[in-house]
């Protein structure tokens, strides 16, 4: 398996323009989160889906963040409009229910920079 | 609220030292405590996982132990090697509705010198 795909890997934007990150997670799991990381901040915890059904999205900063699974082989995170702190890396990573280990395999992530 | 605490200053030894890396934690209570490596560009990779019940854990040159008493995590590597230098993260898991949730620290950068 390739692990979990992100793109882009860079994304350099204006702010308020539209933004979407994407993800494949891994064939076979069950759940996908995003996450997004800042040296300030460190790896925090947006949503998370479960059979493509979004569980938590009590991380999510506001409504200019939105999250979309539509098939258990795709996923979106979309800011619009985006402003400069919303720049940070974004993480996506999969796991499977069945292990008992419940970790969690990341994606390269996307290095987003609002100007 | 909830913390998770990890040593922020770097951590720098010699080749061949035994590294300990310490995570805190307040108001949790973790069914499970990860501990992750990411190297820099990159996203963070499991390495071991132990278990509320469990004092110790070892996988090759890792160890692991938690004490919920004290509401911390010692990982220690063993024999380190310059290429152990990366950033690691702990993360506490927590069951929510069926689901087990990590939540993660912000790490300890680990500079191992040749």
């Amino acid at each position: 398996d390739a692990g979990v795909i992100q793109s882009p890997r860079h994304e350099v934007t204006e702010m308020g323009q539209e933004v979407t990150l994407r993800c494949k997670p891994i064939s076979g799991h069950d759940y996908l989160f995003w996450y997004r990381q800042t040296m300030m901040r460190g790896l925090e915890l947006l949503i998370y889906f479960n059979n493509n059904v979004p569980i938590d999205d009590s991380g999510m900063p506001e409504d200019r963040f939105s999250a979309k699974m539509p098939n258990a082989s795709f996923s979106t995170l979309k800011i619009q409009p985006s402003e400069p702190r919303d720049s940070a890396v974004y993480f996506c990573a999969s796991s499977i229910r069945d292990r008992g280990s419940y970790e969690q395999y990341f994606g390269p992530g996307t290095r987003l920079t609002v100007t | 609220s909830q913390k998770i605490e990890q040593n922020s200053e770097a951590l720098n030894i010699q080749e061949g030292k035994t590294a300990t890396l310490t995570c805190n934690y307040t108001n949790y209570s973790p069914a499970y405590l990860q501990w992750y490596r990411q190297d820099p560009g990159r996203g963070p990779v499991f390495l071991l996982l132990i278990r509320e019940n469990e004092k110790e854990k070892r996988k090759e040159r890792l160890k692991v132990t938690f004490d919920t008493t004290l509401k911390q995590s010692l990982f220690h590597i063993t024999a380190s090697q310059p290429a152990d230098s990366a950033t690691y993260l702990c993360a506490l898991v927590r069951a929510s509705g069926g689901s087990y949730i990590p939540t993660f620290g912000r790490g300890t950068s680990l500079i191992v010198h040749p």
